[in-house]
């Protein structure tokens, strides 16, 4: 049973327009969220993360939502560069505390069109 | 960010032969680390959760006696596949939480069984 979804396995954007990459949880215990982009043949680079206590994160051209009551989160990239095309993985962090293991959707490709 | 290393990056083996994976936290320490494989256009699984200076957890359906975890010091965590086989090939990452509260990950093993 997945915990973490993204339903969308692909994404088309143009350059200069907004990505936005969606992710759904099922455990309500779920207290961090974070965003990866991951190129082949390569570990997964940090992006952003957000806590449950907030509804939004930005760091530059990255902002996470966070709807608890949804159980959803998305991230958005803008403007959108031909360079963030690769796939994105939402994670959220288990029950385990701060040192709690990590559970993936399985991850969303973008591709930015110039 | 934090950064992890692994090495090898890629190995080639044959089957019923035994290859290590180092990994190791460059500028952190960490007291537990994670073991992740992924397989082609899947997303990552976690195998196994490292302790420094105790016994490995491993996730349900991972064999411990194939995949042998050794967390000697608080830099430095290695994963055996033991008496390898294709099914084995995969792309193994490892990954530990930095003093900013994020994941970090290394940049992969990329293992392939003949």
């Amino acid at each position: 049973d997945q915990q973490v979804k993204q339903n969308s396995p692909s994404l088309s954007v143009q350059e200069g327009r907004i990505s936005i990459l969606n992710c759904d949880y099922t455990n309500s215990m779920f207290d961090y969220f974070l965003w990866y982009k991951k190129y082949p043949a390569e570990g997964p680079t940090f992006l952003i993360s957000i806590s449950s206590i907030k509804d939004k994160n930005e760091d530059g051209r990255f902002t996470v939502f966070l709807n608890k009551s949804a159980k959803h989160l998305s991230l958005h990239i803008v403007p959108s560069q031909p360079g963030d095309s690769a796939v994105y993985f939402c994670a959220a962090r288990s029950s385990g505390g701060s040192q709690g293991n990590l559970i993936f959707g399985k991850g969303t490709k973008l591709s930015v069109k110039p | 960010g934090a950064v992890v290393s692994q090495h090898p990056s890629r190995v080639i083996c044959k089957s019923g032969t035994s290859v290590k994976i180092e990994c190791r936290s460059l500028d952190f320490q960490a007291t537990t680390m994670f073991w992740y494989r992924q397989f082609p256009k899947q997303s990552l699984m976690l195998m196994a959760t490292s302790n420094e200076g105790s016994k490995a957890t491993y996730e349900q359906g991972v064999e411990k006696d194939k995949f042998l975890i050794n967390h000697a010091s608080l830099t430095l965590s290695t994963l055996t596949v033991t008496s390898a086989h294709p099914e084995d090939s995969s792309f193994y990452i490892c990954s530990g939480w930095g003093a900013t509260d994020t994941q970090y990950f290394g940049p992969g093993t990329r293992l392939t069984v003949l």
